[in-house]
């Protein structure tokens, strides 16, 4: 399978632990999308990569969450001191250049 | 800011046509995409449209007008399995992806 993949698929933490999460993209893709996505709702970007570089950081983005993509090739997104409120679904994507973007499964992190 | 509005919910029959509407207000414009996303799994690309006019991909065709901040998604023919959510997105100048909250098709026998 060559496209996006993420993992957990699923994580069920308690509030106040750190969670981090792992996107590995389409390999010839440079950029790197993660989105959060609660039920009913569209996907909310939350930051992009282009090769390692982070480029864009949506304001959603508290100082609790971080993002790296340390080789240009998968990228880790770490929550610390998790809440509920952090209870979602969390899409990586990837694309080539600005072509359409290609979603991972996802990962559903619960918090309780 | 931002705006992206489309249904929350429609519902058809199958066989025939439906259209979903999207309009959108946003501060950058460097083209639409509508993506169909199932429950419980990712949302899969549908079509992209950056010029106005109508681009026709199989049962699924897409229009965008972008003085009117408007496009639609047309589907025919419709199946049981198009039961599914349909995501307008717009991608602005900073590259992101900004959604609507998504459309809520039931295909109904």
């Amino acid at each position: 399978d060559t496209g996006v993949s993420q993992d957990p698929r699923h994580k069920i933490t308690k509030r106040g632990q750190n969670v981090t999460f792992r996107c590995d993209p389409i390999s010839e893709h440079n950029r790197l999308y993660w989105y959060r996505q609660t039920l009913g709702q569209g996907p909310e970007f939350l930051t992009y990569f282009q090769n390692e570089a982070q480029l864009e950081k949506s304001r959603l983005l508290s100082d609790r969450f971080s993002a790296e993509r340390p080789k240009g090739s998968f990228s880790t997104l770490e929550i610390q001191r998790t809440e509920q409120g952090d209870s979602a679904m969390y899409l990586c994507a990837s694309s080539l250049g600005r072509d359409e973007q290609y979603f991972g499964p996802g990962t559903r992190l619960t918090v309780t | 800011g931002q705006n992206i509005d489309q249904p929350t919910e429609m519902t058809a029959t199958e066989g025939a046509i439906v259209q979903i509407n999207c309009t959108y207000q946003t501060s950058g414009f460097n083209g639409l995409f509508w993506y169909q996303q199932h429950a419980g799994e990712a949302p899969t690309f549908l079509s992209y449209n950056v010029l106005d006019g109508l681009e026709e991909k199989g049962r699924f065709s897409s229009f965008l007008s972008r003085s009117k901040g408007y496009s639609y998604l047309l589907l025919k023919e419709l199946q049981m399995k198009d039961s599914a959510s349909y995501l307008c997105a717009v991608n602005n100048a900073g590259n992101m992806l900004t959604f609507g909250g998504g459309t809520r098709l039931m295909v109904k026998p």
